[in-house]
């Protein structure tokens, strides 16, 4: 079943935020395979995150992601107005399938 | 420049077929692996499947195995889903969306992602 993720969180410019993507050991826990990606209204997804905590070329180093044990998450720092967006976690889970988190919709105040 | 372009949407009865389309510019296509993924009217991503870059490998949520068949023509640049038995909970926006690896593998990501096409399903 789908990760779960925070329906919402919210920062002013500035200011950090962190969300949450908890899984099971049959997932998250179980590989350090997790992913982040930004969704702005009507856009396709855009790539931020991959193996939990490797950023790809072009995206911004205040965006960071970590694992503990069931739980990944993606922290912004330094919040910017355009970071408003739906972000979602994916991670491996097992028999080539993956798995997404809900989503989370950032509200930069 | 990477481009993925979706087609195929539409409107379909429950129990109907469609077959998607994703043309693909800007990169070697037959060196990546590809997957769909789709989204729901106001719902979040769900993984559907995966295809390696040869076609030799593929891979489906169990949501669609059975239902669904993922293929690709490296000769046209271009990646295909065939649905069948369509149903209303398979109504979503459909991604295509490209794999850095030529293999999929556990560590397999979704780099770049097309527009999508919608489909829907009356029941």
């Amino acid at each position: 079943s789908a990760l779960t993720q925070p329906r919402s969180v919210s920062g002013s410019p500035g200011q950090s935020v962190t969300i949450s993507c908890t899984g099971t050991s049959s997932d998250v826990g179980g590989y350090n395979y997790v992913s982040w990606y930004q969704q702005h209204p009507g856009k396709a997804p855009k790539f931020m995150i991959y193996d939990v905590s490797k950023r790809p070329s072009g995206v911004p180093d205040r965006f960071s992601g970590s694992k503990s044990g069931n739980t990944a998450s993606l922290t912004i720092s330094g919040l910017q107005a355009e970071d408003e967006a739906d972000y979602y976690c994916c991670s491996y889970a097992g028999s080539y399938t993956w798995v997404f988190g809900g989503g989370t919709k950032l509200t930069v105040l | 420049e990477v481009q993925l372009l979706e087609s195929g949407g539409g409107l379909v009865q429950s129990g109907g077929s469609l077959r998607l389309s994703c043309a693909a510019s800007g990169f070697t296509f037959s060196s990546y692996s590809m997957s769909w993924v789709r989204q729901a009217p106001g719902k979040g991503l769900e993984w559907v499947s995966s295809i390696s870059g040869s076609g030799d490998d593929t891979y489906y949520a169990d949501s669609v195995k059975g239902r669904f068949t993922i293929s690709r023509d490296n000769y046209k640049n271009t990646m295909y889903l065939q649905m069948n038995g369509l149903r209303a909970e398979d109504t979503a926006v459909y991604y295509c969306a490209r794999d850095p690896a030529v293999v999929v593998v556990a560590a397999s990501v979704f780099d770049y992602w097309g527009q999508g096409t919608l489909v829907t399903v009356s029941s």
